[in-house]
């Protein structure tokens, strides 16, 4: 089955860089995204990488994917406070199914 | 650029009652789905529409219907609703990729948020 873990809460401060974490199951996997939830307000795409690359940069945002591990992270360089969000991680696979993660909540502290 | 527009964005229905949700798509994007977020919830995925016929369902209740009319926008109808169902509802849409095994990926509205009383 198909299952997308990450953990819940991950607080920085102001400039320094967020790494966030996600696993998944199904090695069907095609793109694997990036998604930003701000209070009250829609999913916002960030970025997304196909299975067959291991890394792509998008000014302050780096996606690392490890497909042997199934392993897939965001790393925002200089993280400021309007960063502050739930990021959520989320896949499609061949079925053309598209599976979020629980979501993990950013906060940046001054 | 356009973007996935939905409305209401705001929805306040009692017990019982019945609600429509309205979806428009991205320009010439032939798919989409519909996804409801409960309160520190992530998004559960409900259906979704591929050229106006139904492609996949996901935990959508019985009460609940949906379809993609000609011009590819969707509506979502609930009826008989209830307090469970006060959550933000998504609809996303994606382009026509389906090309060479790729797909493109989703693009979200800003959501209607329905409180049920």
């Amino acid at each position: 089955g198909e299952d997308v873990e990450q953990s819940l809460f991950l607080s920085v401060r102001e400039g320094d860089s967020s790494v966030i974490n996600c696993t998944y199951t199904d090695s069907s996997s095609t793109y694997l995204y990036w998604y930003k939830q701000e209070p009250g307000a829609g999913l916002q795409l960030l970025t997304y990488i196909f299975s067959n690359m291991d890394m792509k940069q998008d000014q302050r945002l780096t996606v690392l994917l490890n497909k042997k591990d199934k392993h897939l992270s965001l790393r925002i360089a200089d993280t400021q406070t309007g960063d502050s969000a739930i990021y959520f991680c989320a896949e499609m696979n061949y079925g053309q199914n598209f599976v979020f993660g629980p979501g993990t909540r950013l906060s940046v502290l001054p | 650029a356009a973007g996935v527009i939905q409305s209401p964005r705001h929805l306040i229905k009692e017990k019982r009652e019945t609600a429509t949700l309205k979806c428009y798509p991205i320009p010439r994007h032939d798919t989409v789905y519909w996804y409801q977020q409960g309160p520190g919830q992530d998004p559960q995925f409900l259906i979704s529409f591929y050229e106006k016929m139904q492609s996949d369902k996901g935990s959508i209740p019985d009460r609940f219907s949906a379809q993609q009319f000609s011009d590819y926008h969707s509506e979502l109808n609930m009826s008989s609703l209830e307090l469970g169902d006060s959550a933000l509802y998504f609809c996303a849409s994606s382009s026509p990729a389906r090309t060479g095994g790729h797909n493109s990926p989703l693009h979200f509205g800003n959501g209607t948020r329905l409180t049920v009383t």
